[in-house]
């Protein structure tokens, strides 16, 4: 079956750098584009970033353009976001989701890693 | 800046029907945006329950429907049940994998 597994986050400060990862199983990792969806403390979904199928378009949220940076490795199903610059407000809990390859669609989802940028 | 609108709260009676919108704060949401919905439970990841406006996900009891009302994609619970109780978030492709998520409805079941 389909699996998503985040790791890297935890705690860092302001201004501070963090690499978060997502390993992939279950399904034809090359053949589907990847996204990073945030969600801050008690808050709701923030798309990040995505990547297509063989990493040569990357996309950003306005939120985090020139800060972020998304790349893949599909020799090792695996999907990274650097995250250089970081803020209070980036705090969040960061998923990897899979977009469907026919549709623009999320259709399954990691369960997330923690980022908590304070001093 | 896009804003996707949803209402924050809703509530609905045991059996009910419940109706949640997703807007946008300028214009009109058509299938052109490919509306998706996502049930999320705190803690938990989100789950896929309608695609491409009115496609329900594997899986998805057939009391879940999309569709569009007016102007506004919506999410229609037909004979809603305790375990509905939950956060519903759509989300609008814009193109260039530009992807705006609404704020979420909580939902209540009472």
């Amino acid at each position: 079956q389909v699996q998503l597994v985040e790791s890297g986050g935890g705690v860092v400060q302001p201004g501070k750098s963090l690499r978060l990862s997502c390993v992939a199983s279950g399904f034809s990792f090359s053949s589907f584009a990847m996204h990073w969806v945030r969600q801050a403390p008690g808050k709701g979904l923030e798309w990040v970033a995505g990547i297509s199928f063989d990493g040569t378009k990357k996309y950003y949220a306005d939120s985090v353009k020139g800060r972020f940076s998304i790349s893949r490795d599909n020799s090792k199903n695996t999907i990274h976001m650097k995250m250089n610059s970081l803020r209070a407000e980036d705090t969040a809990v960061y998923s990897c989701a899979r977009e469907w390859e026919l549709l623009p669609y999320f259709d399954f989802w990691g369960q997330g890693t923690l980022v908590t940028v304070s001093s | 800046q896009t804003v996707v609108t949803q209402e924050p709260s809703f509530s609905v009676s045991p059996g009910g029907t419940v109706t949640l919108t997703c807007g946008l704060s300028s214009g009109s949401v058509s299938a052109r945006y490919y509306p998706s919905w996502y049930q999320q439970t705190p803690g938990q990841a989100p789950r896929t329950l309608i695609y491409n406006t009115n496609t329900r996900s594997s899986g998805v009891p057939d009391r879940f429907s999309g569709s569009i009302l007016g102007n506004k994609a919506a999410l229609t619970i037909t004979g809603a049940q305790a375990d509905d109780e939950s956060d519903y978030y759509c989300v609008l492709f814009m193109g260039g994998a530009n992807w705006v998520f609404g704020g979420g409805t909580k939902l209540t079941v009472l």
